[in-house]
């Protein structure tokens, strides 16, 4: 079946830095949709990005379809930005949204 | 703008009783899925239903069966719970079978001893 790797799998760093989490998948899809995990265990939608690059605020999403990547670009972070960070993507043909693993990402004051 | 909303929020269970896990939507979505959470891996999917009045199995479905109530409301129910369900129990919807963004609810927390 379709493998989804996130990396890294944990990121430590300072308020007002900068990240960015990559999602790697093996098969070519027709849906890719990012995910933010909060330390109470909401799930929040962030892009639906099957292609192309979105924007909202201080997060931007890049796919590359042709390349199986998508990277999530967080800037200037906060440390409401904390929790992890998931990937899931659709393969063509199947109707099953499989998910990575997760990146852990913590933001200290 | 309740969105998605699950009950109950946490459960504990015997081995061996039953229970159901109840979600509904109200952003006339089509399609609605059940996922669980196990501690430091992602969401696997149980049960899904892409329109009312249809439900197919997921990855996970052993266990567990689905009801499709009306194009609101998705129930999961456990008819004899173990141990191994332990977990976090999310349900989820989208306007079309997976190609539109997922939207889920907070979470049921079950323990089963």
């Amino acid at each position: 079946g379709i493998q989804v790797e996130q990396s890294p799998p944990d990121l430590i760093l300072q308020e007002g830095a900068n990240s960015t989490l990559r999602c790697n998948f093996s098969d070519s899809v027709n849906n890719l949709q990012w995910f933010h995990q909060n330390p109470w265990g909401q799930l929040i939608n962030l892009f639906y990005i099957p292609s192309g690059t979105k924007q909202n605020g201080r997060l931007s999403a890049t796919t590359v379809a042709t390349e199986r990547y998508s990277l999530l670009y967080i800037s200037s972070s906060q440390t409401t930005d904390s929790g992890v960070y998931f990937c899931a993507v659709v393969i063509q043909g199947a109707q099953k949204l499989v998910f990575g693993q997760g990146t852990r990402l913590t933001i200290n004051p | 703008n309740a969105g998605v909303t699950q009950t109950p929020k946490f459960q504990v269970l015997k081995t061996g009783q039953s229970m159901t896990l109840q979600c509904a939507q109200d952003m006339n979505h089509n399609s609605m899925y059940w996922y669980r959470q196990d501690p430091g891996m992602g969401l696997r999917l149980i049960y899904y239903s892409a329109s009312e009045g249809t439900t197919d199995k997921g990855e996970v479905p052993n266990g567990y069966n689905v009801s499709r109530l009306n194009k609101r409301e998705f129930s999961l129910r456990l008819e004899s719970a173990a141990p191994s369900q332990t977990s976090v129990y999310f349900c989820a919807s989208g306007t079309s079978s997976y190609n539109s963004p997922l939207h889920f609810g907070n979470g049921t927390r079950l323990t089963v001893t």
